[in-house]
């Protein structure tokens, strides 16, 4: 069981399509993340929001844009799309003020960019 | 250099057996530490955090040690059900909330 939910589970697209990833997480955590995992490659971290403002943008290219409308929610907004943007897009939460806290990840989103 | 550095492996070992996993980082003031395990096709899961004294979660035991700058991982008596790639996981608390994740270890244990 996950208390961070991620729609869809699947996502094939075009390059010309726009689509969005959502997250919603029911811990009460204050902080939520965005994570993009390739193959054979270690998790990138891409987003951070922490009280709902963005504070690591880790150099993302700009068809990926995040929104984080309150602490529970987040979505990532994607428009022209490369092939090699092609991953598992991974959102998590935690409790930022606490140094040992662990993220809890939601099941994903399979992204296939055709 | 990566800044989290794990074998990719895979190791295979036969049920039973004791495997171990070693991660090093290269940021010294790294101060939270962890351990994640994930199944093919699935998400991160906490498998445990990793302490100063070092921590033992019934056949899984985690290490320090930060003159090193490593972490460990044992495993005793393998099951099947362990076969999976295990994520070494470092924090900076003084950086936001930046964690580093390694690439990962696989791990395949044989009947």
């Amino acid at each position: 069981e996950t208390g961070v939910t991620q729609t869809p589970r699947h996502l094939v697209m075009g390059m010309t399509n726009k689509k969005s990833l959502k997250c919603e997480q029911h811990l009460g955590h204050n902080a939520m993340y965005w994570y993009k995992q390739s193959a054979k490659k270690p998790l990138e971290l891409m987003f951070v929001y922490s009280l709902e403002e963005r504070v690591e943008n880790n150099s993302v290219p700009s068809r990926f844009s995040p929104e984080c409308p309150n602490s529970s929610h987040l979505f990532l907004h994607l428009h022209t799309l490369q092939p090699e943007d092609s991953a598992l897009y991974l959102c998590a939460s935690s409790h930022p003020g606490t140094g040992n806290s662990p993220l809890h990840f939601g099941n994903g989103t399979r992204l296939t960019v055709t | 250099r990566k800044e989290v550095e794990q074998d990719p492996g895979p190791f295979n070992v036969p049920e039973g057996a004791t495997v171990a996993f070693n991660c090093t980082y290269s940021n010294s003031a790294s101060q939270s530490f962890f351990w994640y395990r994930q199944d093919c096709r699935k998400e991160p899961k906490l498998l445990m955090s990793v302490y100063s004294s070092g921590n033992e979660d019934g056949r899984f035991t985690a290490q320090l040690n930060r003159a090193s700058q490593y972490i460990s991982l044992l495993i005793r008596d393998s099951k099947l059900s362990d076969s999976a790639t295990y994520l070494c996981v470092v924090k900076d608390n003084n950086a936001g909330n930046m964690l580093t994740f390694g690439g990962g270890t696989r791990l395949m244990v044989k009947p």
